[in-house]
C-alpha cells in the first residue's frame, strides 16, 4: 500500500548507544518530518526537510541528526542515546500546498533507552 | 498559554451521541488539520481546511477564521470513534494541539 514506511516499529536501546530511524515514502511527497510524542503533549517537530537535499532544524532537534537520501526516504538518527529520547517517533510526509489530506504519517517507532 | 488548544482533554461518550471536539488557536494559519490517532499509535488526516466547513462522512470538520476557532463534529458515534483526535495548525511551521481521547461506549 502506498504511503510512509517506518523501521524499525519498537527498539530498546542502552544509554550511549547509537541508531538510525529509516522513513520511506512511495507518493512523490516533496517535504518529510520527524516528529516525537510524549505522554501528555502534543507532536513535536524535531527535523524536517521541505525537499530533496535541504533540511532543518524543528523545535526539538537536540541529540538527533537526519539525512534526506533521496526524495523518498528521510532517516533520524540519534548517535549518543539518552532516557530523556524514549518516546514514540512519527515520519509524516506531505506535498506542500495540496493534497485532500495535508499529511501522511508512518505507524511510529517507540523507542526506550536504558 | 499554548498556541493551539482543545477541549475537553478527555471525552467519554455512549454510542450514537453527537460528539464536539473543539480547538482555538492564537497564531495565523494558512490551514488547519485534523487528526486522529487511534489506541494502536497510528495518526491519519482527516481534515485538511482553511475555510467554512468539510464533511467526511460522519465526520464534519468547521472553521472561523475571524474567532481563530476550530471544531470536529461527529454524527452518530460509534465504539471504533475511540480514539485521540487532535487539531494542529500549519502557516510556516505546523504546530500540534495537545489532542482530545475521546472513549464511545457501547
Amino acid at each position: 500500500n502506498a504511503g510512509v514506511t517506518q523501521t524499525p516499529k519498537f527498539q530498546v536501546l542502552k544509554t550511549g548507544q547509537s541508531m538510525t530511524l529509516q522513513c520511506a515514502q512511495d507518493m512523490n511527497h516533496n517535504s518529510m518530518y520527524w516528529y516525537r510524542q510524549d505522554p501528555g503533549m502534543g507532536l513535536r517537530l524535531i527535523y524536517y526537510s521541505a525537499s530533496e537535499g535541504t533540511t532543518d532544524k524543528g523545535e526539538v532537534p537536540n541529540g538527533y541528526n537526519v539525512s534526506r537520501l533521496n526524495k523518498r526516504e528521510f532517516s533520524l538518527r540519534l548517535e549518543s542515546a539518552a532516557p530523556s529520547q524514549t518516546s514514540v517517533y512519527f515520519c509524516a510526509s506531505s506535498e506542500v500546498g495540496q493534497g485532500r489530506y495535508g499529511y501522511t504519517f508512518g505507524s511510529g517507532t517507540r523507542l526506550t533507552v536504558v | 498559554k499554548n498556541e493551539v488548544e482543545q477541549s475537553p482533554q478527555n471525552l467519554t461518550a455512549q454510542e450514537g451521541e453527537f460528539i464536539t471536539i473543539n480547538c482555538s488557536y492564537s497564531v495565523g494559519i494558512s490551514a488547519l488539520h485534523w487528526l486522529q490517532q487511534h489506541p494502536g499509535g497510528g495518526i491519519v488526516s482527516l481534515f485538511m481546511l482553511s475555510s467554512g466547513k468539510k464533511k467526511h462522512g460522519r465526520l464534519i470538520a468547521t472553521i472561523n477564521i475571524q474567532e481563530k476557532h476550530s471544531s470536529l463534529h461527529i454524527t452518530a458515534s460509534h465504539p471504533r470513534d475511540s480514539a485521540v483526535y487532535i487539531c494542529a495548525t500549519s502557516l510556516d511551521k505546523v504546530i500540534f494541539g495537545p489532542g482530545t481521547s475521546l472513549s464511545v461506549i457501547p
